[in-house]
């Protein structure tokens, strides 16, 4: 059972703007544990996004941007493009443990 | 290049074992943590466990101790998954990870490609 909440789906038209929410507890992201982000596209591996709260590795488009407030965090994907069309997970730490946000597909209209 | 390389895919029947691995290479296997993520069919990421390779510190998520093992062998950058008597549902996606030690480095920024196993009688 996910201790982090997303909401099941998002849907944008090419070049909008979507956001993802990810909420925790006072006892994950409320407690300054940072927040990541993991693209996973149809049939392949989660891939790294955002680390850190806000930070892109290197290869990671800045169309994709990450924040943090309290015991939330969001994704935001600006410039939506039809190959942004996947599943995406926020991750934090809780109690010595990794744990996974409960999923958002995206879904490019 | 940082690589992990997953066995390949098992088809199993209920109460058998089963040891999957994954083998890094392009880095220091033992200064950086392995994790082990199960992904049912149709379902979300589920942290397993992580172990270090360096000194096999490992870690089991509460949802999963004595449940698997996992260990590895330093001296083949090697990191295994195993069951002693596995069950249909354990059928899922098992991918490995690897996360970076220290601080609040608690992320995983290199992936396998996933170990399918399926359990059926």
């Amino acid at each position: 059972q996910s201790v982090l909440t997303q909401p099941p789906s998002v849907s944008g038209a090419p070049g909008q703007r979507v956001t993802i929410s990810c909420t925790g507890s006072s006892s994950n992201i409320g407690a300054g544990y940072d927040v990541h982000w993991y693209q996973q596209l149809p049939g392949t591996a989660p891939k790294l996004l955002i680390y850190g709260n806000s930070n892109r590795p290197s290869g990671v488009p800045d169309r994709f941007s990450g924040s943090k407030s309290g015991t939330s965090a969001s994704l935001a994907i600006t410039g939506l493009q039809a190959e942004d069309e996947a599943d995406y997970y926020c991750q934090s730490y809780d109690s010595s443990s990794y744990v996974f946000g409960t999923g958002t597909k995206v879904t490019v209209l | 290049e940082v690589q992990l390389v997953q066995s390949g895919a098992e088809v199993k029947k209920p109460g058998e074992s089963l040891k999957i691995s994954c083998k890094g290479s392009g880095y220091s296997f033992t200064s950086y943590w392995i994790g082990w993520v199960r992904q049912m069919p149709g379902k979300g990421l589920e942290w397993m466990g992580i172990i270090y390779p360096g000194d096999s510190d490992t870690r089991y998520s509460p949802s999963f101790q004595g449940q698997v093992t996992i260990s590895a062998d330093k001296s083949i950058s090697t990191a295994y998954l195993q069951w002693s008597s596995l069950k249909a549902s354990d059928t899922a996606m098992y991918y490995c990870a690897r996360s970076c030690s220290g601080g609040s480095c608690h992320y995983f920024d290199y992936w396998g490609q996933g170990t399918l196993v399926t359990v059926s009688s």
